[in-house]
């Protein structure tokens, strides 16, 4: 079956960017929404955006300035970019797949996470 | 953006108790509700979209409910494997907000 696995540096200084791969492992990237998701200490989970294998994308507002998404079908992966980066960006990064059922966005496979940080 | 609310935050259970999740929208989102499970450290897992449907493999004690704003999650006879952190998640319209979650601990 479809695995996912978040890969990246776990630390990251204030202002850089924040670069996340997310591999696809049992499956094609093609005809399917990837999501990237973050959770920060202590509070719940934040969609901060997904992108289709043709390269559209639909970001969380709150990111979209500093957010860029790409899929790299040639290695089966997609990543996240998150610029300008402060200690609020430090949390659990996750990367999901959306299938669409009746119009449902359902994330129904997800990584196991990766912890970045953002400190000098 | 939709707001999604649960309730409780956490809360303690025996085994086999029943067990009932609320998550509230801000606003209307039909049924575009899903729920999901997820255990420290590992990838969370979907146990219910569209409010009521029980994903393929998820055991039949999971139940979901509810529409427009009000939706349930329970849980009929509480397993050892079933303590974790529960979340709903909303995919009527961008950005898709999720719940806080609910911890499900044991008493």
């Amino acid at each position: 079956q479809v695995q996912l696995q978040e890969s990246g540096p776990g630390l990251v200084r204030p202002s850089e960017t924040l670069s996340l791969t997310c591999s696809v492992s049992g499956g094609s990237i093609t005809n399917n929404y990837w999501n990237w998701f973050r959770q920060t200490p202590g509070k719940g989970l934040e969609w901060i955006g997904h992108i289709y294998n043709s390269g559209s994308t639909n970001y969380n507002p709150s990111l979209n300035s500093r957010l860029s998404m790409s899929v790299d079908t040639s290695k089966n992966d997609f990543s996240l970019r998150l610029s300008s980066v402060t200690a609020a960006d430090t949390a659990v990064y996750y990367c999901a797949r959306s299938i669409v059922t009746s119009d449902n966005f359902v994330m129904d496979v997800w990584g196991q996470g990766t912890t970045v940080s953002v400190s000098s | 953006d939709i707001q999604m609310t649960q309730s409780p935050s956490s809360l303690s259970a025996s085994v086999g108790d029943r067990v009932t999740i609320t998550c509230r929208a801000s606003q209307s989102i039909g049924k575009y509700l899903n729920w999901y499970q997820h255990k420290p450290g590992k990838a969370p897992k979907v146990l219910i979209s569209g409010a009521t449907r029980l994903q393929g493999g998820v055991p039949s004690r999971f139940s979901g409910g509810g529409s427009e704003t009000d939706f349930t999650l329970t849980i009929s006879t509480l397993q050892p494997e079933d303590f974790a952190t529960y979340f709903c998640q909303q995919s009527y319209s961008i950005p898709w907000t999720l719940g806080q979650g609910t911890k499900v601990e044991i008493k």
